[in-house]
């Protein structure tokens, strides 16, 4: 049973907004940060969000992130061709001690 | 330079140690407030947290793999190191070490990671 659920896929045209939805539960979102990861085919994991809602330098406002209770949503507004990647968010987990990603969404740009 | 670079065997026996290193450019510092961590992805599947550690001794294993993992540091090398006894097929995966700025609770998330490095636990 994944801890932190995602949906599988979603899928927009270049322009268009998505939303990936991140659900948790009181031991880990509800009480703990949220980060988003973004994966490139075939490359290592980079950091879009930490702290629920706060963008690295370098990460387009095109990305963001908030959190209400123990869901968390990574929202990619004005989609990108570059923006076609898998997207993990990840969060703390005081029951199991110990870091858990969500089960990953694959973006696709039609 | 690579920030951090993964090394070690691609092939590991079922039963055996997986042992990897992960070579940090610029080294260590007790005031950078990084934890320095593993983290692998099945093939075609999802990330999974493997552990930490903190440069002033804090460790931290994902329950799940505690009873055969073991991170440590060698500060004289600049260099972390992953060890998984008893592997098994279930291991085969790709393993990145990481750095996370601050910590998974409070930081700015693993803002670097090494290429990666493919183990396969296979006779």
């Amino acid at each position: 049973q994944p801890v932190l659920t995602q949906p599988p896929s979603t899928s927009g045209t270049p322009g268009q907004s998505v939303t990936i939805s991140c659900s948790g539960s009181s031991s880990n979102i509800a009480n703990n940060n949220v980060y988003w990861y973004q994966q490139l085919p075939g490359t290592a994991p980079k950091v879009l969000i930490y702290r629920n809602n706060q963008r690295p330098s370098g990460v387009p406002d095109r990305f963001s992130g908030s959190k209400s209770g123990t869901s968390a949503s990574l929202a990619i507004r004005g989609l990108r061709s570059e923006d076609e990647a898998d997207y993990y968010c990840a969060s703390w987990d005081d029951s199991l001690s110990g870091l858990v990603f969500g089960t990953g969404t694959k973006v696709s740009v039609l | 330079q690579v920030p951090l670079q993964e090394s070690g065997p691609g092939l590991v026996k079922p039963s055996q140690t997986l042992s990897l290193t992960c070579t940090v450019s610029g080294g260590f510092s007790r005031r950078g407030g990084y934890y320095w961590s593993w983290v692998r992805q099945l093939p075609g599947k999802g990330l999974e947290w493997i552990g930490y550690i903190y440069y002033g001794g804090n460790i931290r294993y994902n329950p799940s793999l505690q009873s055969r993992v073991t991170i440590a540091i060698d500060a004289s090398k600049s260099q972390f190191s992953l060890r998984l006894s008893s592997a098994t097929a279930a291991d085969t995966a790709v393993y990145y070490c990481v750095r996370d700025s601050g910590g998974p609770l409070l930081g700015k998330g693993m803002d670097v990671w090494g290429q990666g490095t493919t183990v396969t636990v296979s006779s």
